[in-house]
């Protein structure tokens, strides 16, 4: 079936570092891709957004890129803190009626003093 | 800022018995979902909820589980007769329409002894 899946599990970085997490998709027909962060004990928190028909898309301190020819995402984070570190997930919205968001795997980010 | 509420936030229960979840969305959203999360594993999709109907369900939502919507605010997924497998943690999310992220309640963390 369909998946969205991500590259790394771990990512650790230092303190002011960037840092870029990545995920693949499989599924062609999704037009709306999400990060979201977890924390531990907490549930999905919405980081940014984008749709397919972008290839880049700006916040404050991120930066989410589309790659659509290679089904590539990833989440930039800019001067990384200790905040950050949680668990990204990027998630797919299909377009059928029920426009539910299918999850990739997740990477733990751990930012090093 | 509007939030998912769920409640309770932790469930014990017997292998067996019958619970309840419970989920206040989003007042002006029109979707509703549950999802599961298996401690260390992604997100899973169970249901999708829109228009007072299941919109789809996932291969984990076996006729041991069920949804409603008894009052235009509450959402609640029953489990009949919980096994040790459904130990996990619950989501409940919501989202309006269109191009905008869903947002997750804190979930329930619901463990089957």
């Amino acid at each position: 079936g369909e998946s969205v899946g991500l590259h790394l599990p771990t990512l650790s970085v230092q303190e002011g570092d960037n840092s870029i997490i990545n995920c693949a998709y499989s599924n062609s027909a999704s037009d709306y891709f999400i990060w979201y962060k977890q924390e531990s004990g907490k549930g999905p928190q919405f980081i940014i957004d984008i749709r397919s028909n972008m290839d880049k898309r700006q916040g404050q301190r991120v930066t989410v890129l589309l790659n659509k020819t290679v089904k590539h995402l990833s989440l930039q984070i800019a001067a990384t803190q200790p905040g950050d570190s949680a668990v990204y997930f990027c998630a797919e919205r299909g377009t059928g009626s029920a426009r539910q968001l299918t999850f990739g795997s997740g990477t733990q980010l751990t930012v090093l003093p | 800022e509007p939030e998912v509420t769920q409640t309770p936030s932790h469930q014990v229960t017997q292998m067996g018995q019958e619970v309840i979840l419970r989920c206040v969305p989003i007042s002006n959203h029109l979707y509703f979902y549950w999802y599961r999360q298996i401690l260390g594993q992604k997100v899973e999709f169970l249901v999708s909820f829109y228009n007072n109907e299941i919109s789809e369900k996932s291969e984990i939502f076996d006729d041991q589980f069920s949804v409603e919507r008894p009052d235009g605010s509450n959402f609640t997924l029953k489990i009949r007769s919980t096994k040790l497998e459904d130990s996990a943690m619950y989501f409940c999310a919501s989202f309006s329409q269109g191009y905008t992220e869903a947002f997750f309640g804190q979930g329930t963390r619901l463990t089957v002894v």
